[in-house]
């Protein structure tokens, strides 16, 4: 039978505006979080990271909001540009699961100059 | 920047047929992992692999996978008689120790069995 793909959802942002991307986990058992970058053919980039004993962290242009009372996890962007355009994902290590990640469905970023 | 690198980049094979994907960890890691991502599907993970042997694997590894370090530098994935199924993106990634958990993935080598 026909197997039906992923159906990404997609958010488009005009250059230089911010963009937020928002992931739902659902292991409260989960204490990593990772967010990654995918280019067309290309592998998942790091992008940044966060443990469940923080709320927050900051990187370059991007910071990562973690609420683990509703099990959300988001990806700010700041100052949008075009090289950011791509898929975005949100994948979770359980704390006894290894180093297993679960990935998330993964979100497209279309940047328009 | 050291990186995960990977061959081929496209293999196209016969069902039936065995294949070796190849990977190049980043030098001083410690941890290996094989995840594939079928096209237009999430990534998900397939094995991992620690002081030479596997770790933890999913449901999807079964008898037709392994995995192997046959020397200090590779790390091989080997599908031992494909299906049609297996064609996806295989993905190597690595990671440097407990508690330093960041995985850093390869560019992927594009597997299509017909």
């Amino acid at each position: 039978g026909e197997s039906v793909g992923l159906h990404l959802p997609t958010l488009s942002v005009q250059e230089g505006d911010n963009s937020i991307i928002n992931c739902a986990y659902s292991n409260s058992a989960s204490d990593y979080f990772i967010w990654y970058k995918q280019e067309s053919g290309k592998g998942p980039q790091f992008i940044i990271d966060i443990r469940s004993n923080m709320d927050k962290r900051q990187g370059q242009r991007v910071t990562v909001l973690l609420n683990k009372t509703v099990k959300h996890l988001s990806l700010q962007i700041a100052a949008t540009q075009p090289g950011d355009s791509a898929v975005y994902f949100c994948a979770e290590k359980p704390r006894a699961a290894g180093n297993k990640l679960t990935f998330g469905g993964g979100t497209r970023v279309l940047v328009k100059p | 920047e050291p990186e995960v690198t990977q061959t081929p980049s496209h293999q196209v094979t016969q069902m039936g047929q065995e294949v070796i994907l190849r990977c190049v960890p980043i030098s001083n890691h410690l941890y290996f992992y094989w995840y594939r991502q079928i096209l237009g599907q999430k990534v998900e993970f397939l094995v991992s692999f620690y002081n030479n042997e596997i770790s933890e694997k999913s449901e999807i590894f079964d008898d037709q996978f392994s995995v192997e370090r046959p020397d200090g530098s590779n790390f091989t994935l080997k599908i031992r008689s494909t299906k049609l199924e297996d064609s996806a993106m295989y993905f190597c990634a690595s990671s440097a120790a407990t508690g330093q958990e960041t995985q850093y993935f390869g560019p992927g080598t594009r597997l299509l069995v017909l």
